[in-house]
């Protein structure tokens, strides 16, 4: 229950074109989700998150849309860019504030010219 | 406003070896953890520290792991003895108290060790 499910593995996208990723959950108690963008040799850094009182957060152009009922989200990259390839985390939290983030096993998303 | 720090940034050691990993949050964070991230995989909660007191170590190897926050700020995770199966990037994060509000976890680069 504790688990977040992330798929695809790996992606590879046109530059300009639209990455998706996907993730699901199962525990009805997370009540935050965040998306981390991971660099090679450097520490997850916070890209965008979402609560589930709203179906869609966007933020430039990265979206993530928020499917409470079927306990799945995912993250959209508009206008995909070289660099943008690194590897990206869906992960969720429960309530209360401060609490560890469990983290799906990662996206390997590459962009090519 | 300076990040979170760890080092050494690697270690190559032998099993049975010990090792010890530091870590400075970001000034003025009080929640600090420590996650595991095998290669492939995301990272793991080992230990939760709010100020100098354990919140969650449920997952912490125990027999081996051991780790303390001495003053409520710096951090060290210690491996002893280390297995092979150790080998992962150990990343260290902070936030700030929250007011039953989520805060945003930042994540220092991460000290990648090799048990051979």
């Amino acid at each position: 229950q504790q688990q977040v499910k992330q798929s695809p593995q790996s992606l590879i996208v046109q530059k300009g074109g639209i990455s998706i990723i996907n993730c699901a959950y199962e525990n009805t108690a997370f009540d935050y989700f965040p998306w981390y963008q991971q660099f090679p040799g450097k520490g997850p850094a916070l890209l965008i998150a979402i609560r589930p009182d709203v179906s869609e957060k966007k933020e430039g152009r990265f979206t993530i849309s928020f499917n409470k009922s079927a306990k799945q989200f995912s993250l959209h990259i508009m206008d995909s860019q070289p660099g943008d390839s690194a590897t990206y985390f869906c992960a969720a939290s429960m309530r209360g504030g401060n609490t560890p983030l469990v983290f799906g096993k990662g996206t390997r998303l590459s962009v090519i010219a | 406003e300076a990040g979170v720090a760890q080092s050494p940034r690697y270690k190559i050691i032998e099993k049975r070896q010990s090792v010890a990993f530091w870590c400075n949050p970001i000034s003025g964070h009080a929640t600090l953890y420590w996650y595991q991230q095998i290669l492939g995989q995301g990272p793991k909660l080992l230990i939760q520290f709010q100020n100098n007191g354990v919140v969650d170590d449920s997952q912490l190897p125990k027999d081996r792991f051991s780790a303390e926050r001495l003053k409520g700020v710096d951090s060290t995770l210690k491996i002893q003895p280390a297995k092979l199966e150790d080998s992962a990037v150990y990343l260290c994060a902070s936030s700030l108290i929250g007011q039953g509000l989520q805060e945003t976890q930042y994540f220092g680069p991460g000290t990648r060790l090799l048990v051979l």
